[in-house]
C-alpha cells in the first residue's frame, strides 16, 4: 500500500510555544490530507481537510487559527500548533488517499505525532 | 445518538476462539464501510473493506446489512496477535458531492494464551 510519513514522531514542549508537525506521501501524490487528534482510549477525531493549494477545512469546535495547516504542495502537509497548552497534549495523526488506489476510499494514515506540552 | 457505534468491550477471548464484532452507523447516505486495526499507540491500518455481499481474507470475515445498517467482523482462530483495537469506518456522502469519513470508538481484543 501507499506510504505516508510523519515527523516528528514525538516532541514534548512547553506551554505557549508552537509545534509544527509534517505529513507527507511517499510514493504518490495526495491532493487531499486529513488530520486527526486521538485522545487516549477515545476515537480518531477528524480536526481538518487539507487541500493542496487552498484554504483548509475545519471541522466544528477546532479553531484554525490555533491549528494552522498548510498544503503547499501535493506530498505535503504541515499542522502547526499555535501557542499549546497542555490540553492539546494528545496523538496527532495525517492521513491522505491515493486517487490511483484500487480502494478509492481507502485511508493510508502515517505512524502518528505524540505531542506532550507541559 | 453517534453516527457509528460500537461496543468497546474489551473482549478477552482465547487463542483459537471465534469472536465477533459489530458496529452500526445512524446514517442512510452511508456510502462505503471499512473495518481498520489500531495497535497501542500505533496508526489505524485498513484491515478490510466491507461489501453487501461479504468479503472473506483468510480467517476475516466482514460482512455488510444495510437494511439493518450494521456492519460485522468475524475473526476465526483467534492469534494472539490478533490482539488490538478494531475500528469500523464508515464514509458518509455529502451534498458538495465529497464525503466525510466517521470512525467509531474501537473494539479492543484481547486473545490469550
Amino acid at each position: 500500500g501507499a506510504v505516508v510519513s510523519q515527523h516528528p514522531s514525538w516532541v514534548i514542549c512547553k506551554s505557549g510555544t508552537s509545534v509544527k508537525i509534517e505529513c507527507r506521501s511517499l510514493d504518490f501524490q495526495a491532493t487531499t490530507m486529513f488530520w486527526y487528534r486521538q485522545f487516549p482510549k477515545q476515537s480518531l477525531m477528524l480536526m481538518a481537510t487539507s487541500n493542496e493549494g487552498s484554504k483548509a477545512t475545519y471541522e466544528q469546535g477546532v479553531e484554525k487559527d490555533k491549528f494552522l495547516i498548510n498544503h503547499a504542495s501535493l506530498t505535503l502537509s504541515t499542522l502547526t500548533v499555535t501557542s499549546a497548552h497542555p490540553e492539546d497534549s494528545s496523538f496527532y495523526i495525517c492521513s491522505a488517499r491515493d486517487p490511483t488506489g484500487l480502494v478509492f476510499y481507502e485511508q493510508y494514515f502515517g505512524p502518528g505525532t505524540r505531542l506532550t506540552v507541559t | 445518538r453517534k453516527e457509528v457505534e460500537q461496543d468497546p468491550g474489551p473482549f478477552n477471548v482465547p487463542e483459537g476462539a471465534t469472536v465477533a464484532f459489530n458496529c452500526t452507523y445512524s446514517n442512510s447516505a452511508s456510502q462505503s464501510f471499512f473495518w481498520y486495526r489500531q495497535d497501542c499507540r500505533k496508526e489505524p491500518k485498513l484491515l478490510m473493506s466491507v461489501y453487501s455481499s461479504g468479503n472473506e481474507d483468510g480467517r476475516f470475515t466482514a460482512q455488510l446489512n444495510r437494511a439493518s445498517q450494521y456492519i460485522s467482523l468475524l475473526i476465526r482462530d483467534s492469534k494472539l496477535s490478533d490482539s488490538a483495537t478494531y475500528l469500523c469506518v464508515v464514509n458518509i456522502g455529502e451534498r458538495t458531492g465529497g464525503f466525510k469519513t466517521i470512525f467509531g470508538a474501537g473494539t479492543r481484543l484481547f486473545v490469550k494464551a
